[in-house]
């Protein structure tokens, strides 16, 4: 089955700085690949996908970069604020049910 | 609010305790997932249903028992839980069950058994 491995778990990073969240997987059959959001006492929330037939997607501060080959996708977030602190899942689907990652704790230090 | 709604939002509950969880889509999704939230698993599934068919039980002790009994409502219904069962649990739902879209989770039920 899918496996899907998130690095890194945590990350700290500057206010106005970038963050950068890698993840892998395995099944060459997934192609759809979203990216959650989750804020202290909330669900996760969807904040952007991408699909296999294209290589970046952008949605004002955030991006999602999907290596195909590699089997990797990337979610970039430019000019950080504090309310980006959360914990940000990454999950690969298509073939089966989503598989997620195991998550990164994202804090942004003013 | 997400459009995936869970009740009660808190719930503590004793080992012989009977109680239940309940989430409510409106979306018009036809799969629906319980998953469990931990500090050692962040996101565990336990099970699904796709067009209200269990697909997946994900080893899940008897003690917990899911419900689905139309395509806007899923259930968890819990008995004879252990202190370790304390956890979020956080209900979703997508267009279907095999992953081709994004999934819309509710808030969660943060669950303490005492």
């Amino acid at each position: 089955g899918e496996n899907v491995e998130q690095h890194p778990s945590t990350l700290s990073v500057q206010e106005g700085d970038s963050a950068v969240i890698k993840c892998t997987y395995s099944d060459s059959a997934s192609n759809y690949f979203p990216w959650y959001k989750q804020e202290l006492g909330k669900g996760p929330q969807l904040i952007i996908d991408i699909r296999s037939n294209v290589g970046e997607k952008k949605d004002q501060r955030i991006a999602v970069t999907l290596n195909k080959t590699a089997k990797h996708f990337s979610l970039h977030i430019t000019e950080t604020q504090p309310e980006d602190s959360a914990v940000y899942f990454c999950a690969a689907g298509g073939a089966q049910k989503l598989v997620f990652g195991q998550g990164t704790r994202l804090t942004i230090n003013p | 609010e997400t459009g995936v709604t869970q009740t009660p939002r808190h719930l503590v509950m004793g080992m012989t305790n009977k109680k239940s969880l309940k989430c409510e889509q409106h979306l018009g999704h036809n799969a629906m997932y319980w998953y469990k939230q931990s500090a050692k698993k962040p996101l565990e599934l336990m099970f699904v249903y796709n067009f209200k068919e269990q697909t997946e039980n994900n080893s899940v002790p008897s003690r917990f028992s899911p419900e689905c009994p139309n395509s806007s409502h899923l259930f968890l219904h819990l008995h004879t839980l252990q202190p370790e069962d304390s956890a979020l649990y956080l209900c979703a739902s997508s267009q279907d069950g095999w992953g081709n879209y994004g999934y819309t989770f509710g808030s969660g039920t943060r669950l303490t058994v005492v």
